[in-house]
């Protein structure tokens, strides 16, 4: 079945620096989705890619989807505290039989130092 | 606007003894329902989907079943939970029948089988 490798497995940085995950699969995606997941709560969609090439913003969020399709990145600019949590990756193929099921990365987990 | 509620948020359950979590969708028709388990804060496996009342799928072999009496409601279910059980499960939804599918969590339920 189709793995993704989600690094770095964990970060730890200081408030105002620059974050970057990454998502590699052994097979091809036509969605990568981008979660964030706090303690004891439900993961929250950061970012949507349909697009191969395709960037895309979410305030100080940037996720590219990589244009072999088996691939994404997340960057964070300018961390703050709040960006604590686990971040992950999702790859799918939507739309004919596979109904939107997604294959989840490990996840990273993020700490920011104030 | 959509809203995703699952309950309860922790429960606490002997081995051997019945479950039931449930999920409801508000603010759409016909959506997808999922069913998914995450072990330690890492890693999100599909147990069930749905596409429509009554059509469960089941993705890996296990001691839980699935239910979709309503268009909007999504129950799991055991009739003897095991320790193996244990974990946080999370319900979620998309729209069916689109390409650009975006898969919405709710808050999850800790379960432990003590």
């Amino acid at each position: 079945g189709q793995q993704l490798n989600q690094s770095p497995q964990s970060m730890f940085i200081q408030e105002g620096e620059d974050v970057s995950m990454n998502c590699t699969s052994s097979s091809i995606f036509n969605t990568w989705l981008w979660y964030k997941q706090d303690p004891g709560e439900g993961p929250v969609l950061l970012i949507a890619l349909y697009k191969a090439g395709e960037l895309t913003s979410n305030g100080r969020l940037t996720a590219q989807f990589g244009i072999t399709r088996k691939d994404s990145f997340l960057n964070i600019s300018a961390s703050i505290p709040s960006d604590v949590g686990i971040y992950f990756c999702a790859g799918g193929n939507a739309g004919g039989t596979s109904y939107g099921k997604l294959t989840f990365g490990q996840g990273t987990i993020l700490t920011v130092h104030p | 606007s959509q809203t995703i509620h699952q309950w309860p948020a922790t429960l606490v359950q002997p081995v051997g003894s019945p479950l039931s979590l449930e999920c409801t969708v508000e603010g759409t028709s016909n959506p997808n329902l999922y069913w998914y388990r995450q072990a330690a804060g890492r890693g999100l496996q599909l147990l069930f989907y749905s596409v429509g009342i009554g059509q469960i799928s089941s993705e890996v072999p296990q001691n839980l079943s699935a239910s979709r009496p309503q268009d909007r409601q999504f129950i799991l279910s055991s009739k003897k939970l095991l320790l193996s059980d244990s974990g946080f499960y999370l319900c979620a939804w998309s729209v069916l029948g689109t390409t650009n599918e975006k898969l919405f969590f709710g808050s999850g339920t800790q379960l432990s089988v003590l």
